[in-house]
């Protein structure tokens, strides 16, 4: 059971907006900058953007993140072919001792 | 940098999983960057398993605290990650990785490939 809460698929065509949303606590999200990663079938996770909205050079701007009390967003607009992924949103936790959280992932479908 | 982990693929149940990973382009002691285990279920999510800091102080997932050991090696620039009494469900892809400071909520930067370990006799 994933700490954060992820919906576990969603989907759109191209050249729409699609919003992915992830949900978590005060010990989590609302009190810690959070991102978001993308992960295709077979390879490693890479980071995508932080609650922040700061990208890793090559992300393009198609890509942005919004957070809200203990809610958080990810915004995929013009949505495109290769965008069809897995994402996830992480965040520290200040629970117990802390760590980092995950949520249980997003299977993304561009139909 | 880059990040590479070895270790063996098959583990017995009861036995330990060890694996290194190897850094290069990155200085593990220097800097103020975290090292980090993270695995990954056959078809399931990602777990945060724990992390090293650049002063040799790690932190662990509660739900692992009791079988992880993350160590590092400076000298070879590596660090490693020993999980005892392991069981089938122990069976994932384990990745490295770096992790930023605290004040960029200690994100994951930086991913080795992965290493597919599986628990069987």
């Amino acid at each position: 059971q994933a700490v954060l809460t992820q919906p576990p698929s969603a989907s759109g065509t191209p050249g729409q907006r699609v919003t992915i949303s992830c949900s978590g606590s005060r010990y989590n999200i609302e009190n810690h900058i959070m991102h978001w990663y993308q992960q295709f079938p077979g390879m490693a996770p890479k980071l995508l953007i932080t609650s922040n909205n700061e990208r890793p050079s090559g992300v393009p701007d198609r890509f942005s993140a919004s957070k809200s009390g203990t809610s958080a967003s990810l915004a995929i607009s013009r949505l495109q072919s290769e965008d069809e992924a897995d994402y996830y949103c992480a965040s520290w936790d200040n629970s117990l001792s802390g760590y980092m959280v995950f949520g249980g992932g997003t299977k993304l479908t561009v139909l | 940098g880059q990040l590479q982990e070895s270790g063996p693929g098959l583990v017995k149940p009861s036995q330990t999983l060890s694996l290194t990973c190897s850094v290069s382009g990155d200085s593990i002691s220097g800097g103020m960057f975290h090292w980090s285990w993270i695995r990954q279920q056959p078809g399931k999510g990602l777990e945060w398993i724990g992390h090293i800091s650049d002063s040799g102080r790690t932190t662990y997932n509660p739900s692992l605290k009791s079988r992880v050991t993350i160590s590092e090696d400076t000298t070879n620039n590596r660090f490693s990650l020993s999980l005892r009494s392991v069981t089938a469900a122990d069976t994932a892809v384990y990745y490295c990785a770096r992790q930023g400071p605290g004040y960029t909520g200690y994100e994951v930067d930086t991913w080795g490939q992965g290493i597919l370990v599986i628990v069987s006799a």
